[in-house]
């Protein structure tokens, strides 16, 4: 298997412009998570998809957060009108049916916002 | 709410110490799982352990071994014989037991192993 792969892996943006990033997780894996992580600190949860459907949104995850996963299988974060507090690496993580509480990471995007 | 307490912010040792990371945590669930993940330098955090809440026998896996105490709330990870290539930060988690959950981490503890 190969593992969770997001892209792209660095973004730059200025504030006030919209982002998305990209995940697709291990091959026939069915859960898929978002976390973000700020320098000094634990990841935190942003959001859970089960296949499609989107079962857990964090308070953290403002109105500007949206997150889809059209087909079940890869999935997309964007923020809109970034601001710099949302410079952040952005983990995605996804488990297995099985096994649906060992969840296997990816590389991360991290985002800086100017 | 759930917690996790990682109170060794840094930690540095020479290699071939024994090394061990504390891990604090609070629920009110009465069933949950707690883990520990390795975040090297690459920053793709690695998933070393689960361990569910019913179940209170240490574990050995090589140099590494962990040590659940329910009645202290604690899950303490040792390495053994430490090398340079365990340098890393080193998360521990907490989520519920029952269906896939999200999981709540502490702020981590970085090892820096020297020769």
């Amino acid at each position: 298997d190969t593992g969770v792969s997001q892209n792209p892996r660095h973004k730059i943006t200025k504030r006030g412009q919209n982002v998305t990033f990209r995940c697709d997780p291990i091959s026939e894996h069915n859960r898929l998570y978002w976390y973000r992580q700020t320098l000094g600190q634990g990841p935190e949860f942003l959001t859970y998809f089960q296949n499609e459907a989107q079962l857990e949104k964090s308070r953290l995850l403002s109105d500007r957060f949206s997150a889809e996963r059209p087909k079940g299988s890869f999935s997309t974060l964007e923020i809109q009108r970034t601001e710099q507090g949302d410079s952040a690496m952005y983990l995605c993580a996804s488990s297995p049916r099985d096994r649906g509480h060992e969840q296997f990471f990816g590389p991360g995007t991290r985002l800086t916002v100017l | 709410a759930q917690k996790v307490t990682q109170a060794q912010t840094e930690i540095s040792v020479v290699e071939k110490e024994d090394v061990t990371l504390d891990c604090v945590y609070e629920t009110r669930d009465t069933t949950y799982y707690l883990f520990w993940y390795k975040q090297p330098p690459s920053g793709e955090l690695v998933f070393l352990i689960r361990r569910n809440s019913f179940d209170e026998q240490n574990e050995i896996s090589g140099r590494y071994s962990w040590n659940f105490q329910k009645s202290t709330s604690s899950f303490n990870f040792t390495i053994t014989a430490s090398q340079v290539v365990d340098s890393a930060v080193y998360f521990c988690a907490l989520s519920k037991a029952g269906t896939a959950s999200k999981l709540t981490f502490g702020t981590g503890t970085r090892l820096q192993v020297t020769l």
